[in-house]
């Protein structure tokens, strides 16, 4: 079965520090790849994903992430927290190959941003 | 923009009520989902739909059942509703087709339900 793995549950910084949060999929074929945001009572959100083209995405609110094969890894950074960045972020992974389709979502990663 | 709006944001049921969610998308797409949410757990499929009158089973489906009548309303049941099933569920659509890397999801703001 397909899985996504995402490194910490609650992830803090500083405010202006940088911001790194994990994920890491299981995958044996390219897959597609997204990053989504939810803010307190809100639904999920797009940031950005992944769709074989360039390595490195760039998204929404300064985010960017970086599509790694060797690692299966599409880690999300952003270079300077904000105290609007506090939220939970959810990576996510489409496979493209046969089969039904279903997007395999990550358990989350709480990210607190500290004044 | 496209909008997905859930009628009901907060409810609050009683054990063996049958308990109906309603999902309604504005921009004419394809697919839509059922994912409930709960801390620790991320979201998790419950039913989708590629089409009107169609539906498949997702990764939890016990204790739900859905219902696409028409295009644009995706309406979740809980036919009776349990203390287990006390949890957030989103409601999202996307245009297809299902296979694609552009195909993003949209998601409502989310229905938290209460089974007392």
């Amino acid at each position: 079965a397909q899985s996504v793995t995402q490194l910490g549950s609650h992830v803090s910084v500083s405010e202006g520090a940088l911001v790194l949060l994990r994920c890491n999929y299981s995958s044996s074929v390219p897959p597609y790849l997204f990053w989504y945001v939810q803010y307190p009572n809100q639904g999920l959100q797009l940031l950005l994903k992944y769709t074989s083209a360039a390595t490195l995405v760039k998204g929404i609110n300064g985010f960017e992430a970086e599509f790694k094969k060797s690692e299966t890894s599409f880690h999300l950074t952003k270079p300077s927290a904000h105290m609007s960045d506090a939220a939970e972020y959810f990576c996510a992974v489409l496979y493209s190959g046969a089969g039904s389709y279903q997007l395999t979502f990550g358990k989350g990663t709480k990210l607190s941003v500290i004044p | 923009d496209v909008k997905v709006t859930q009628s009901s944001r907060y409810l609050v049921k009683r054990t063996g009520e049958k308990v109906f969610l309603e999902c309604v998308q504005d921009m004419d797409h394809e697919n839509m989902f059922w994912y409930r949410q709960d801390p620790g757990l991320g979201l998790r499929l419950i039913y989708f739909s590629y089409d009107v009158k169609m539906k498949e089973k997702g990764d939890i489906p016990e204790g739900y059942s859905v219902s696409r009548e028409k295009k644009e309303r995706f309406s979740l049941i809980l036919e009776s509703a349990s203390t287990n099933q006390t949890s957030m569920y989103l409601c999202a659509s996307s245009l297809g087709p299902s296979n694609s890397g552009a195909n993003v999801l949209t998601f409502g703001a989310g229905s938290r339900l209460t089974v007392l």
